[in-house]
């Protein structure tokens, strides 16, 4: 049972458009919510985080919006490009606890293709 | 900085067959972390380390065995490999010392793509 959900799992975008992505978690506990990037053939590599006491972080074209009532967190990605398709997963993690050890929940992914 | 790597890239195992897969990490991380990669499922942790000498159990441990002898490696053995064991295999490390944002960022390798037939 994934404890974080994402949707859509697959978005085609036109470039300059906005891509959206949504995460749900249930575990409150969850205390830092990364997104990673991935590249066909690549690993995932961190592109933003937040920590729930902040409603948006903002790096670039991409910004984190969390809503800590409704237990969802979503990834906008501001004037698309081509460049940008890829797979992006969100996660959490419960950062304050002692026993996390940094392990992260992810999500199933989303990969977003932008058309030229 | 290599940064994170993984040896083998590809490998094609016969069921029963045994592997064990290689990580390396020049950072001088703490934390190390080794997932599978399966298509709808996201990444799910297979085992992890906090440090060198230690192991434990993640979401999906069975079939699979670790090793961490040296702080900057982290070993993955199937003994005994199985068709359901077919994924794309990461290694990650963090800095673990919960200092900072950045300190729990995940650094991943480039990935092992394991057949099983």
């Amino acid at each position: 049972q994934q404890q974080v959900k994402q949707s859509p799992q697959s978005l085609i975008v036109q470039k300059g458009g906005i891509s959206i992505i949504n995460c749900a978690y249930e575990n409150t506990a969850f205390d830092y919510f990364p997104w990673y990037q991935q590249f066909p053939g690549k690993g995932p590599a961190l592109l933003i985080a937040i920590r729930p006491d902040v409603s948006e972080k903002k790096e670039g074209r991409f910004t984190i919006s969390f809503n800590k009532s409704a237990k969802q967190f979503s990834l906008h990605i501001m004037d698309s490009q081509p460049g940008d398709s890829a797979t992006y997963f969100c996660a959490a993690s419960r950062e304050a606890a002692t026993d996390s050890w940094g392990k992260l929940q992810f999500g199933a992914g989303t990969q977003v293709v932008v058309t030229p | 900085n290599a940064g994170v790597t993984q040896t083998p890239k590809f490998r094609v195992l016969k069921t029963g067959q045994s592997m064990t897969l290689l990580c390396a990490q020049d950072m001088n991380h703490e934390y190390m972390y080794w997932y599978r990669q399966d298509p709808g499922m996201g990444l799910r942790l297979i085992h992890y380390s906090v440090g060198e000498g230690t192991t434990a159990k993640g979401e999906v441990p069975d079939g699979y065995n670790v090793s961490r002898l040296k702080k900057q490696n982290f070993l993955l053995g199937l003994e005994s490999a199985a068709p359901s064991q077919t994924s794309v295999y990461f290694c990650a490390s963090s800095g673990g010392d919960h200092r900072g944002l950045s300190s729990y960022e995940q650094y991943f390798g480039p990935g092992t793509r394991l057949t099983v037939t």
